[in-house]
């Protein structure tokens, strides 16, 4: 069974202070790594798609990471705005069905 | 944003009434999908579709049934709703074609059944 394990569920930290979070996946024949942020009240925002290890990509101040077990949303300098929770997703070969993580809440304080 | 509107928002039900959620898109994806989300569960992808008339189950399908009869359409029926289908519903979309795969999410549609 495909699974995604998200840590740590929740994370706070003062607007300046960078970090990561961690998608763990046990997916068989990744075809792709997918990370959302979703706001209070609303529905997952898409943010990036991951295909092979070792591939990165950046968005402002996120930048995104996958090795073959685990993916990482690295946040530098984060700011309030960036509070939300992030969600990772991940999709097996040939499945266009997704499997989501619990997802991490960032709480970024001024 | 993706063209991708729900229907209703909001919503409270009776125990045992029936009960129909409408996702709409402008985008003319292929592919339709309807989600759930829970404390301590996340999202958990309930039914999905990849074409008109071409639907196939998620892992909690249970209780649920889904429609499309139009590219842009998707149903998804409470055939008889119960107090464990309080949750937010969110419908997704997406399309091969693009090469990416990704999924859009609608806003969502808080149902509670009392």
């Amino acid at each position: 069974e495909d699974q995604v394990t998200q840590s740590p569920e929740a994370l706070r930290l003062q607007e300046g202070e960078s970090s990561s979070l961690n998608c763990s996946y046990t997916v068989s024949g990744l075809r792709g790594l997918f990370w959302y942020r979703q706001d209070p009240g609303k529905g997952p925002e898409f943010l990036f798609t991951l295909y092979s290890a070792g591939e990165e990509k950046e968005k402002e101040r996120l930048k995104a990471t996958l090795t073959k077990k685990e993916s990482f949303l690295h946040i530098t300098a984060p700011k309030p705005e960036d509070s939300a929770t992030y969600l990772c997703a991940g999709a097996r070969g040939g499945s266009e069905k997704l499997v989501f993580g619990k997802g991490t809440k960032l709480t970024v304080n001024p | 944003d993706a063209g991708i509107t729900q229907s209703p928002r909001h919503k409270v039900t009776e125990t045992g009434t029936p009960v129909t959620l409408r996702c709409h898109q402008t985008e003319n994806h292929r592919y339709m999908y309807w989600y759930r989300q829970d404390p301590g569960h996340g999202l958990r992808l309930i039914h999905y579709s990849y074409g008109v008339k071409d639907t196939d189950k998620g892992e909690v399908s249970d209780g649920y049934s889904v429609s499309r009869s139009k590219t842009e359409d998707f149903l998804l029926t409470l055939e008889s709703a119960t107090s464990s289908q309080t949750s937010v519903y969110f419908c997704a979309i997406s399309e091969l074609l693009t090469g990416s795969h990704e999924q859009y999410f609608g806003p969502g549609t808080r149902l509670t059944v009392t």
